[in-house]
Protein backbone atom coordinates (compact mmCIF):
# COMPACT_ATOMS: atom_id res chain seq x y z
CA UNK A 1 0.00 0.00 0.00
CA UNK A 2 0.94 3.83 -1.05
CA UNK A 3 0.12 4.71 2.49
CA UNK A 4 -2.05 7.57 3.06
CA UNK A 5 -2.00 9.90 -0.08
CA UNK A 6 -2.43 14.20 0.66
CA UNK A 7 -2.75 16.63 -2.22
CA UNK A 8 -1.43 18.75 -2.68
CA UNK A 9 1.68 18.81 -0.88
CA UNK A 10 2.09 22.56 -0.95
CA UNK A 11 -0.51 25.43 -1.53
CA UNK A 12 -0.65 29.06 -2.11
CA UNK A 13 -3.79 31.17 -1.91
CA UNK A 14 -4.62 34.59 -1.32
CA UNK A 15 -7.19 35.55 1.20
CA UNK A 16 -10.66 34.54 0.35
CA UNK A 17 -9.77 32.23 -1.95
CA UNK A 18 -11.81 28.61 -1.46
CA UNK A 19 -9.34 25.93 -0.66
CA UNK A 20 -9.56 21.92 -1.08
CA UNK A 21 -7.19 19.54 0.53
CA UNK A 22 -7.76 16.10 -0.33
CA UNK A 23 -6.93 12.67 0.82
CA UNK A 24 -6.81 8.93 0.21
CA UNK A 25 -6.72 7.03 3.38
CA UNK A 26 -4.96 3.63 3.58
CA UNK A 27 -6.93 0.81 2.00
CA UNK A 28 -8.94 -1.44 4.61
CA UNK A 29 -8.76 1.86 7.24
CA UNK A 30 -12.63 2.63 8.66
CA UNK A 31 -11.54 6.10 10.17
CA UNK A 32 -10.14 9.19 9.11
CA UNK A 33 -8.68 11.95 10.82
CA UNK A 34 -8.32 15.69 10.19
CA UNK A 35 -5.28 17.72 11.96
CA UNK A 36 -4.27 21.07 11.93
CA UNK A 37 -0.19 21.59 12.74
CA UNK A 38 1.07 25.30 13.89
CA UNK A 39 3.99 26.25 16.31
CA UNK A 40 1.53 27.77 18.31
CA UNK A 41 -1.73 25.52 18.81
CA UNK A 42 0.34 22.02 18.15
CA UNK A 43 -1.34 19.18 16.53
CA UNK A 44 -5.19 19.65 16.49
CA UNK A 45 -7.65 17.27 15.62
CA UNK A 46 -10.27 19.25 13.27
CA UNK A 47 -12.65 16.38 12.46
CA UNK A 48 -12.88 12.05 12.63
CA UNK A 49 -14.89 10.13 10.38
CA UNK A 50 -15.50 6.68 11.34
CA UNK A 51 -17.15 4.72 8.40
CA UNK A 52 -17.77 7.95 6.19
CA UNK A 53 -19.93 8.94 8.98
CA UNK A 54 -18.65 12.64 10.76
CA UNK A 55 -18.81 11.47 14.57
CA UNK A 56 -16.80 14.19 16.14
CA UNK A 57 -16.32 17.63 14.51
CA UNK A 58 -16.06 20.06 17.31
CA UNK A 59 -12.28 20.99 16.86
CA UNK A 60 -13.34 22.16 13.09
CA UNK A 61 -13.15 26.16 14.06
CA UNK A 62 -15.97 27.40 12.52
CA UNK A 63 -18.13 27.96 9.71
CA UNK A 64 -15.78 28.38 7.53
CA UNK A 65 -14.25 24.88 7.46
CA UNK A 66 -15.94 21.79 6.47
CA UNK A 67 -15.31 18.38 5.48
CA UNK A 68 -16.50 15.76 3.53
CA UNK A 69 -16.00 11.81 2.61
CA UNK A 70 -17.92 10.57 0.00
CA UNK A 71 -16.75 6.94 0.65
CA UNK A 72 -14.34 5.05 1.90
CA UNK A 73 -11.29 6.25 0.02
CA UNK A 74 -11.55 9.64 -0.60
CA UNK A 75 -12.11 12.69 1.96
CA UNK A 76 -11.96 16.52 1.02
CA UNK A 77 -11.27 19.28 3.80
CA UNK A 78 -12.36 22.70 2.40
CA UNK A 79 -12.03 26.49 3.47
CA UNK A 80 -14.23 28.76 2.22
CA UNK A 81 -13.01 31.93 2.77
CA UNK A 82 -9.51 31.20 3.46
CA UNK A 83 -7.62 33.50 5.76
CA UNK A 84 -3.97 34.13 6.64
CA UNK A 85 -4.51 32.72 9.90
CA UNK A 86 -5.33 29.41 8.12
CA UNK A 87 -1.78 28.96 7.08
CA UNK A 88 -0.65 25.62 8.61
CA UNK A 89 0.48 21.81 7.89
CA UNK A 90 -3.14 19.81 7.40
CA UNK A 91 -2.53 16.59 7.87
CA UNK A 92 -4.97 13.71 7.65
CA UNK A 93 -4.47 10.15 9.19
CA UNK A 94 -6.28 6.64 8.87
CA UNK A 95 -6.04 3.95 11.18
CA UNK A 96 -8.64 0.91 11.33
CA UNK A 97 -10.68 0.75 14.70
CA UNK A 98 -11.86 -2.38 15.58
CA UNK A 99 -14.45 -1.69 17.60
CA UNK A 100 -15.87 0.74 20.08
CA UNK A 101 -13.08 2.00 22.29
CA UNK A 102 -10.21 -0.41 20.29
CA UNK A 103 -8.47 2.46 18.65
CA UNK A 104 -4.93 1.53 16.80
CA UNK A 105 -2.43 3.59 15.24
CA UNK A 106 -2.87 5.96 13.25
CA UNK A 107 -0.89 6.45 9.97
CA UNK A 108 -0.28 10.06 8.77
CA UNK A 109 0.16 11.58 5.64
CA UNK A 110 2.65 13.63 4.40
CA UNK A 111 0.44 16.61 5.36
CA UNK A 112 -0.40 19.93 3.21
CA UNK A 113 1.73 23.09 4.14
CA UNK A 114 -1.26 25.75 3.27
CA UNK A 115 -0.33 29.25 3.11
CA UNK A 116 -2.78 31.98 2.83
CA UNK A 117 -1.27 35.66 1.66
CA UNK B 1 -12.34 19.22 27.88
CA UNK B 2 -11.08 16.27 27.88
CA UNK B 3 -6.95 16.57 27.20
CA UNK B 4 -3.81 15.80 27.41
CA UNK B 5 -0.68 17.52 29.07
CA UNK B 6 2.90 16.60 28.14
CA UNK B 7 6.39 17.94 29.76
CA UNK B 8 8.57 19.00 29.36
CA UNK B 9 7.98 21.84 25.93
CA UNK B 10 11.67 21.10 25.09
CA UNK B 11 14.43 18.69 26.58
CA UNK B 12 18.32 18.55 25.92
CA UNK B 13 20.43 15.92 26.74
CA UNK B 14 23.77 14.86 25.87
CA UNK B 15 24.81 11.60 23.61
CA UNK B 16 24.17 8.84 25.96
CA UNK B 17 22.23 10.39 27.98
CA UNK B 18 18.52 9.05 29.33
CA UNK B 19 15.30 11.18 28.07
CA UNK B 20 12.33 10.71 29.54
CA UNK B 21 8.83 12.55 28.61
CA UNK B 22 5.73 12.82 30.42
CA UNK B 23 1.73 12.89 29.89
CA UNK B 24 -0.89 12.93 32.11
CA UNK B 25 -4.26 12.51 30.40
CA UNK B 26 -7.83 13.41 31.93
CA UNK B 27 -10.38 10.30 30.86
CA UNK B 28 -10.33 7.32 33.21
CA UNK B 29 -11.78 5.19 30.45
CA UNK B 30 -8.91 5.84 28.23
CA UNK B 31 -7.36 2.68 27.26
CA UNK B 32 -4.64 3.11 24.29
CA UNK B 33 -1.54 5.56 24.66
CA UNK B 34 0.51 5.89 21.75
CA UNK B 35 3.96 8.02 20.83
CA UNK B 36 4.57 9.31 18.01
CA UNK B 37 8.12 11.16 16.49
CA UNK B 38 8.12 13.83 13.96
CA UNK B 39 11.36 14.69 12.42
CA UNK B 40 11.59 18.17 11.01
CA UNK B 41 9.34 18.66 7.75
CA UNK B 42 8.36 15.33 8.56
CA UNK B 43 4.75 13.65 9.50
CA UNK B 44 4.28 12.29 13.18
CA UNK B 45 4.88 8.27 12.86
CA UNK B 46 4.27 6.27 15.30
CA UNK B 47 7.08 4.61 17.65
CA UNK B 48 5.74 2.93 20.79
CA UNK B 49 2.23 2.49 22.13
CA UNK B 50 0.32 0.96 25.04
CA UNK B 51 -2.80 -0.41 26.25
CA UNK B 52 -4.44 0.10 29.65
CA UNK B 53 -3.77 -3.19 30.49
CA UNK B 54 -0.15 -3.13 30.69
CA UNK B 55 2.00 -1.35 32.59
CA UNK B 56 4.96 -1.29 30.95
CA UNK B 57 6.11 -2.35 27.32
CA UNK B 58 9.76 -2.06 26.08
CA UNK B 59 11.06 -2.19 22.40
CA UNK B 60 15.02 -2.05 22.26
CA UNK B 61 16.09 1.64 23.65
CA UNK B 62 12.29 3.01 23.78
CA UNK B 63 10.06 2.37 26.66
CA UNK B 64 6.96 3.32 27.79
CA UNK B 65 4.72 3.43 31.18
CA UNK B 66 1.61 3.79 32.44
CA UNK B 67 0.27 4.39 35.65
CA UNK B 68 -3.84 4.40 35.18
CA UNK B 69 -4.74 5.26 39.05
CA UNK B 70 -2.69 8.40 38.42
CA UNK B 71 -3.51 8.73 34.53
CA UNK B 72 -0.09 9.71 33.22
CA UNK B 73 2.13 7.50 31.02
CA UNK B 74 5.90 8.30 29.94
CA UNK B 75 8.23 7.47 27.55
CA UNK B 76 11.63 6.59 28.27
CA UNK B 77 14.91 6.48 25.68
CA UNK B 78 18.17 4.92 26.88
CA UNK B 79 21.37 5.67 24.92
CA UNK B 80 19.99 8.77 23.20
CA UNK B 81 21.71 9.10 20.07
CA UNK B 82 21.29 12.31 17.90
CA UNK B 83 19.44 11.04 15.31
CA UNK B 84 16.81 10.78 18.53
CA UNK B 85 16.45 14.45 17.89
CA UNK B 86 12.91 15.46 17.13
CA UNK B 87 9.67 16.35 18.34
CA UNK B 88 7.65 13.71 20.13
CA UNK B 89 4.06 13.72 20.86
CA UNK B 90 2.25 11.63 22.67
CA UNK B 91 -1.64 10.94 22.40
CA UNK B 92 -4.68 8.96 24.37
CA UNK B 93 -7.90 8.08 23.11
CA UNK B 94 -10.75 9.27 24.48
CA UNK B 95 -13.53 6.51 24.91
CA UNK B 96 -16.89 8.59 24.35
CA UNK B 97 -15.79 10.01 21.38
CA UNK B 98 -13.94 7.00 20.06
CA UNK B 99 -10.74 9.40 19.04
CA UNK B 100 -7.62 10.95 20.40
CA UNK B 101 -5.90 13.65 21.69
CA UNK B 102 -2.56 14.99 21.48
CA UNK B 103 -0.15 16.40 23.95
CA UNK B 104 1.62 19.78 23.26
CA UNK B 105 4.56 17.93 22.08
CA UNK B 106 8.10 18.11 23.04
CA UNK B 107 11.27 18.70 20.94
CA UNK B 108 14.09 16.59 22.26
CA UNK B 109 17.75 17.60 21.49
CA UNK B 110 20.45 15.24 21.76
CA UNK B 111 23.88 16.51 21.29
CA UNK B 112 26.63 14.71 19.95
Amino acid sequence: DAGVIQSPRHEVTEMGQEVTLRCKPISGHNSLFWYRQTMMRGLELLIYFNNNVPIDDSGMPEDRFSAKMPNASFSTLKIQPSEPRDSAVYFCASSFQAGTGVLNEQYFGPGTRLTVT
Amino acid sequence: GENVEQHPSTLSVQEGDSAVIKCTYSDSASNYFPWYKQELGKRPQLIIDIRSNVGEKKDQRIAVTLNKTAKHFSLHITETQPEDSAVYFCAADFYNNNDMRFGAGTRLTVKP
